[in-house]
């Protein structure tokens, strides 16, 4: 599968799991993200990462841990999540420019018990 | 700060009828303005932004700047064009781009 990619899809989990999300993108693209997408509530940014280095944390709890590895993947680590995290987690990519367009990947679903 | 207002969130309308989704933003520079579009089972994808002036599937949309709007606009609405419909907004001039969604409308075409 070309574009971004997100594994897995599905992910159920309890308050005490730890668990990790994974997103890849073979655009060539420089900047990836990750977004929350709950029921009743805009599609929330959550993390930028632009090269690597992450420039911009929205205010997100400590129990989501991103890392970035390479201009190509990018995970999203969970541990001690609250039910109302239960939410569809997006990734994308685009390159640097405000006008560039963000590639989304198909979102994991995460619901936690 | 920035914000994005979508005050519908559902909308329908009779095939071939016009359709308009409204979108208002609050930015106190100078905006770069998107419609993304999610079809049903597929996944959130780019329609059209300002900087492009462009029409894509019959849809344009115009930066007010006067009435900080950036509605979404087609003549005679079609059946594939239902889903959902978001409109977002840009807030940095260099470097990533965050942006920033409304709530989204959901746009439902009756046959």
């Amino acid at each position: 599968e070309t574009g971004v990619t997100q594994t897995p899809r599905h992910l159920v989990m309890g308050m005490t799991n730890k668990k990790s999300l994974k997103c890849e993108q073979h655009l060539g693209h420089n900047a990836m993200y990750w977004y929350k997408q709950s029921a009743k509530k805009p599609l929330e940014l959550m993390f930028v990462y632009n090269f690597k280095e992450q420039t911009e944390n929205n205010s997100v709890p400590s129990r989501f841990s991103p890392e970035c590895p390479n201009s190509s993947h990018l995970f999203l680590h969970l541990h001690t999540l609250q039910p109302e995290d239960s939410a569809l987690y997006l990734c994308a990519s685009s390159g640097l420019a405000a006008t560039d367009t963000q590639y989304f990947g198909p979102g994991t679903r995460l619901t936690v018990l | 700060a920035q914000r994005v207002t979508q005050p519908e969130k559902l909308l329908s309308v009779f095939k071939g009828a016009p359709v308009e989704l409204k979108c208002n933003y609050s930015y106190s520079g100078s905006p770069e303005l998107f419609w993304y579009v999610q079809y049903s089972r597929q996944r959130l994808q780019l329609l059209l932004r300002h900087i492009s002036r462009e029409s894509i599937k019959g849809f344009t949309a115009d930066l007010n700047k006067g009435e900080t709007s950036f509605h979404l606009k087609k003549p005679f609405a079609q059946e594939e064009d239902s889903a959902m419909y978001y409109c977002a907004l840009s807030g940095r001039p260099t470097g990533a781009n965050n942006l920033f969604f409304g709530t989204g409308t959901r746009l439902t075409v009756i046959p």
